[in-house]
């Protein structure tokens, strides 16, 4: 069964720092990984989308990079804003299919 | 496209009542999933469906669970009698084959 784990729960930043999220997971045989934004009370914005075959994937001051074979995500984001605060969350697909989720890692970003 | 829609929003229920919650996926996606999420357990998938049919449905809770897709545009998910501990935000999500998932806005659930 799949797993994945994010590292760090929470996060604080001064705005302007580059900060990397941590994504982990068990089951290395996926086909794609995904990392999504939520906002407080609001649902999921899709992010970015890393295939298997990509090892990274850039998006504006986003970047997330995929080591299929270590079982390692992470997602880089350049220059963080205030904007920037919210959960990120890491998706992988179980059995080919449905994707599972990691807790998420809450970043707060101060001006 | 408008994206994935759900209904109703916010939803306040009585203990032993029927809840039904509403999701129109995105047009011409053949995946449809329903998660739930709590500060406690993060989002959980519930069941997922494909061109219709329910293919996973080992993370519904309990048999006071249901979910069904008539057609490829609606799904519903209904929960008879509710509980407190149902209270959560459900969300459902869609997607073309193995691409990038998209979810709709979630409906809170309070059960009291």
């Amino acid at each position: 069964k799949q797993e994945v784990t994010q590292i760090p729960a929470a996060l604080s930043v001064p705005e302007g720092e580059n900060l990397v999220l941590n994504c982990s997971f068990t089951d290395s045989a996926i086909y794609n990984l995904q990392w999504f934004r939520q906002d407080p009370g609001k649902g999921l914005t899709s992010l970015l989308l890393i295939q298997s075959s990509q090892r990274e994937q850039t998006s504006g001051r986003l970047n997330a990079s995929l080591d299929k074979s270590s079982g390692r995500s992470t997602l880089y984001i350049a220059a963080s804003q205030p904007g920037d605060s919210a959960t990120y969350l890491c998706a992988v697909p179980q059995a080919g299919t449905a994707l599972i989720f990691g807790k998420g890692t809450t970043l707060s970003v101060s001006s | 496209d408008a994206g994935v829609i759900q209904s109703p929003r916010h939803e306040v229920t009585e203990m032993g009542q029927e809840v039904t919650l509403r999701c129109k996926p995105i047009s011409g996606h053949d995946y449809l999933f329903w998660y739930r999420q709590t500060m406690m357990r993060g989002l959980e998938l519930l069941i997922y469906f494909n061109n219709n049919v329910p293919i996973d449905d080992s993370g519904m809770p309990e048999d006071r669970f249901s979910a069904k897709m008539p057609n490829a545009s609606f799904s519903t998910l209904k929960i008879q009698p509710s509980e407190p501990r149902d209270s959560a935000v459900y969300f459902c999500a869609s997607r073309i084959e193995e691409t990038e998932a998209f979810f709709g806005q979630g409906t809170r659930l309070t059960v009291v």
